[in-house]
């Protein structure tokens, strides 16, 4: 069972803010780090998979950047709104998903 | 093309009782994995398979049995609910290692 943890626990921040959480994880043994979003009510949603040392992945106002040396993930939102509202899950692995408790982000408008 | 269903949405148990949690499939991928969520811990793996016919144990296996018999349906079974089972419960599949999972929307079951 791997040791995966989120922070912060809990985000606020007003629309058009940019904000970051972190992922950290066990450096070794490393297959793959993954970002979900998770919009109450429905279930989590694939962002990105990341896999190699220095890997970037960008989707429209978000990015994620990956450490394996060290051990740790950055998400990014830019010009954060309203409908990113969303608990951001990271996990590692290679089958089976070790999950992180989460950050939950909430956007004031 | 359905992607991952889960059927019940929703179910009451009374303690002791057993029932059995469907997860089915329609995109072929080769992995499956239960998870339950619980407030403030986030998702649990459960058990998963890679393949039909293989299964292991994930973080919280005790109480759970899984089988695989075919690609697209791998069912999780409550052996005799307890309340510590109380809990949302995901199915997600996966085409393969390091690939992204795609979730069911989630059994939300209730034990009494």
């Amino acid at each position: 069972i791997l040791n995966v943890e989120q922070s912060p626990q809990s985000l606020h921040v007003q629309e058009g803010d940019s904000t970051n959480f972190t992922c950290s994880f066990p450096s070794s043994n490393f297959y793959a780090l993954h970002w979900y979003r998770w919009e109450t009510a429905k279930s989590p949603e694939a962002l990105f998979v990341m896999t190699l040392n220095g890997d970037e992945k960008k989707k429209g106002r978000i990015s994620a950047t990956l450490n394996t040396k060290e051990g740790y993930s950055y998400l990014y939102i830019k010009g954060s709104q309203p409908e990113d509202s969303a608990t951001y899950l990271c996990a590692a692995g290679r089958r089976a998903l070790t999950f992180g408790s989460g950050t939950r982000l909430q956007v004031q408008p | 093309n359905a992607g991952v269903t889960q059927t019940p949405k929703f179910q009451v148990l009374k303690t002791g009782q057993s029932m059995t949690l469907q997860c089915a499939q329609d995109m072929n991928h080769e992995y499956m994995s239960w998870y339950r969520q619980d407030p403030g811990m986030g998702l649990r793996l459960i058990h998963y398979s890679v393949g039909a016919g293989i299964t292991d144990q994930g973080e919280v296996p005790n109480g759970y049995n899984v089988s695989r018999s075919t690609t697209e349906d791998f069912p999780l079974r409550l052996l005799s609910a307890a309340p510590s089972q109380t809990s949302v419960y995901f199915c997600a599949t996966g085409p393969g290692d390091n690939q992204p999972q795609h979730f069911g929307d989630g059994t939300r079951l209730s034990i009494l």
